[in-house]
């Protein structure tokens, strides 16, 4: 099977601006989980999508959203981008306890 | 304030050597913790514990959970330079099912 899939894997942005990242999830995996990764406050659980709902929600701003589709594929957004924003964003794909990361794509915000 | 403290923060030993990481929590609700490593890029699941006691295996690596006195454990045995990585530990709370990471112990194995 093929592992999971982020895109795109780097991305440079302003202050301001909006982005979308995608995950693609193993195929069969239903849960997808975002997380943000930093040098200061580390690995930060943001959301879970479960069959097309948000199923748990980290405490991070309403400017991080997500959806799922029915193809369980996810995508993160976050609007009004701050320097902060700048991390690596993983996303995980589970089936029962054991959890799959992608890659990550790093977003610079600048 | 919930939060979850691994220990120590960095680690080097050689080759062969057997260490123990540390990872202990402070959490309302309870559900689980999880041990991942994360070596240059996204991490990797190891191992999951809901019940205390309960040791959990796979190959050289042990983990086991402590629920009275809030801690986990990660044992390496046999350590190879392959097990240089960040080990993170992570708990899951059943009130909103958060995850919560520890900081993450560095461990550095020298040939």
């Amino acid at each position: 099977k093929a592992g999971v899939t982020q895109t795109p894997r780097y991305l440079i942005k302003t202050r301001g601006q909006q982005v979308t990242l995608s995950c693609s999830p193993i195929s069969g995996h239903r849960s997808v989980s975002w997380y943000q990764q930093t040098p200061g406050q580390g690995l930060q659980f943001l959301f879970e999508y479960f069959s097309e709902t948000q199923r748990n929600k980290g405490n991070f701003p309403g400017r991080f959203s997500g959806r799922q589709f029915s193809n369980s594929r996810s995508e993160m957004n976050v609007s009004t981008l701050e320097l902060g924003d700048s991390a690596l964003y993983l996303c995980a794909s589970s089936q029962d306890s054991a959890q799959y990361f992608g890659p990550g794509t790093r977003l610079t915000v600048l | 304030e919930d939060k979850v403290v691994q220990s120590p923060l960095s680690l080097v030993v050689h080759e062969g050597d057997t260490v123990t990481l540390n990872c202990s929590y402070e959490v309302t609700n309870f559900r689980s913790l999880l041990w991942y490593k994360q070596e240059k890029k996204a991490p990797t699941f190891l191992f999951m514990l809901t019940s205390s006691g309960i040791e959990k295996k796979s190959g050289r690596l042990s983990s086991i959970l402590d629920k009275k006195e809030l801690f986990s454990i990660l044992n390496i045995t046999a350590t190879q330079t392959g097990d240089s990585a960040v080990y993170l530990c992570a708990v899951i709370q059943y009130n909103n099912n958060d995850m919560r990471f520890g900081a993450g112990t560095r461990l550095t194995v020298k040939p």
